[in-house]
């Protein structure tokens, strides 16, 4: 089975613009969580979506949204692009939402790589 | 606000030697999970302990729970070159909330 995947890889902008990431979550899983991760720092939450219903959010501006589709893949939209908005930016999918962690594991994909120039 | 402190932060050793990394809280957490991150990738789950004093082995790591679940270590016997990479504490479950709260990192370097 595939595990999680994020499109794109790598993607870099300008200050101002939009951007769109994309997660797929493993197959059967229906949570998705999104992190920013700094260079040198550990990830820190943005959102977590459970069927489709936001589920949390961290402290993160209006400028971040999010939403999950009917066959659980997300997207993480970002507008008006500032220069610390520079991350990996990570998604994570578990089989149920996070409120049972004791029964339940976050999967990590590889990351997008947001430059913004 | 909850917040993870891992020790140390790096952390450079030669091959076959013992290492303790920590994780602290002031914060109380349902469970807690230990990752390994590479360059360049998502971080990888090693571990979930879920019960104050639990302890788990993952063949050369050893993790433990703290009683009062608000801290945890992660022992590495004998590490290796492979074992180098950015550790990661999560905790989760802490009440009304559904996120994870991610330690600070402690990145290893083993020397072979």
């Amino acid at each position: 089975d595939a595990g999680v995947t994020q499109s794109p890889t790598h993607l870099i902008k300008t200050r101002g613009q939009h951007v769109t990431l994309r997660c797929s979550p493993i197959s059967g899983h229906k949570s998705v969580s999104w992190y920013q991760q700094v260079l040198g720092q550990g990830p820190q939450f943005i959102f977590q979506y459970y069927e489709k219903e936001e589920r949390g959010r961290g402290n993160f501006p209006d400028r971040f949204s999010a939403r999950q589709f009917p066959n659980y893949s997300s997207e993480l939209n970002v507008n008006a692009l500032l220069l610390g908005d520079s991350a990996l930016y990570l998604c994570a999918s578990s089989s149920q939402g996070l409120d049972r962690p004791s029964y339940n594991e976050q999967f990590f994909g590889p990351g997008t790589r947001l430059t913004v120039l | 606000t909850q917040l993870l402190e891992q020790s140390p932060q790096f952390l450079s050793i030669q091959e076959g030697e013992n290492l303790t990394v920590y994780c602290n809280s002031s914060s109380v957490f349902s469970s807690l999970q230990w990752y390994r991150q590479e360059p360049g990738e998502g971080p990888v789950l090693l571990v979930t302990v879920v019960t104050g004093g639990e302890v788990k082995k993952l063949k050369r790591l050893t993790f433990q729970f703290g009683d009062a679940r608000k801290d945890s270590s992660l022992h590495i016997t004998a590490a290796q070159p492979g074992d180098t990479g950015l550790y990661l504490c999560a905790g989760g479950g802490t009440s009304g909330t559904y996120k994870y709260i991610f330690g600070t990192g402690t990145r290893l370097k083993v020397l072979a």
